[in-house]
């Protein structure tokens, strides 16, 4: 399968702080996705981004697949950011077809 | 639209007994994954359904799980008999195609005593 590798695994913050949270994965890829679990357990897809760069409010992401990375950007920071944040990457290729590949994610603290 | 619904939210069970977990994918969706979490595995794919058919089975476990989708509005994880070493969040999530966002249900938390 595909290695999917976070950094850093752990991030403390105080709130109004900015961060960048890295993915590395180790095989080309066409589905790239970013979630936040929050502290009561729930999966929000965050974004959807095989490539290129998106912006939501103050997150960001930008993938660069020939590069084989990806990186997201908390800007501002709130203690309602808190929680774990997962990168996922696929491919459409043999075995790996249809799959998401987790990575181990990176608990962001944010303090008040 | 209601998200993808699972239920039950929480299961207590003790060992040997059978445990179903349910999920309902958002209408539209034709991909569907049963993914299970833990602190030692993290975010584990057990199956996963493209159009109702069963496409990769491979992160079963053992013979003890096993999983359905009679249609496209709902699927079961089935497992019997339960062990403790079950014990895990189980996430069901659904796509539009297995190339896009997936949207994952709130969990089932299954306890096996």
């Amino acid at each position: 399968g595909i290695q999917v590798e976070q950094s850093p695994p752990d991030l403390i913050l105080q709130e109004g702080a900015n961060s960048t949270l890295r993915c590395n994965f180790s095989d080309s890829v066409n589905n790239l996705q970013w979630f936040h679990q929050n502290p009561w357990g729930q999966l929000i897809n965050l974004f959807y981004i095989p490539s290129g760069t998106k912006q939501n409010g103050r997150l960001s992401a930008t993938t660069v697949a020939t590069e084989r990375y990806s990186l997201l950007y908390i800007s501002s920071s709130q203690t309602t950011d808190s929680g774990v944040y997962f990168c996922a990457v696929g491919s459409d290729r043999g075995s790996t077809l249809g799959r998401l590949y987790f990575g181990r994610g990176t608990q962001l603290t944010v303090w008040p | 639209d209601a998200g993808v619904i699972q239920s039950p939210r929480h299961e207590v069970t003790e060992m040997g007994q059978e445990v179903t977990l349910r999920c309902k994918p958002i209408s539209g969706h034709n991909s569907l994954f049963w993914y299970r979490q833990t602190m030692m595995r993290g975010l584990e794919l057990l199956i996963y359904f493209n159009n109702n058919v069963p496409i990769d089975d491979s992160g079963m476990p053992e013979d003890r799980f096993s999983a359905k989708m009679p249609n496209a509005s709902f699927s079961t994880l089935k497992i019997q008999p339960s062990e403790p070493r079950d014990s895990a969040v189980y996430f069901c999530a659904s796509s539009l195609t297995g190339t896009y966002g997936y949207t994952f249900g709130s969990g089932t938390r299954l306890t096996v005593v």
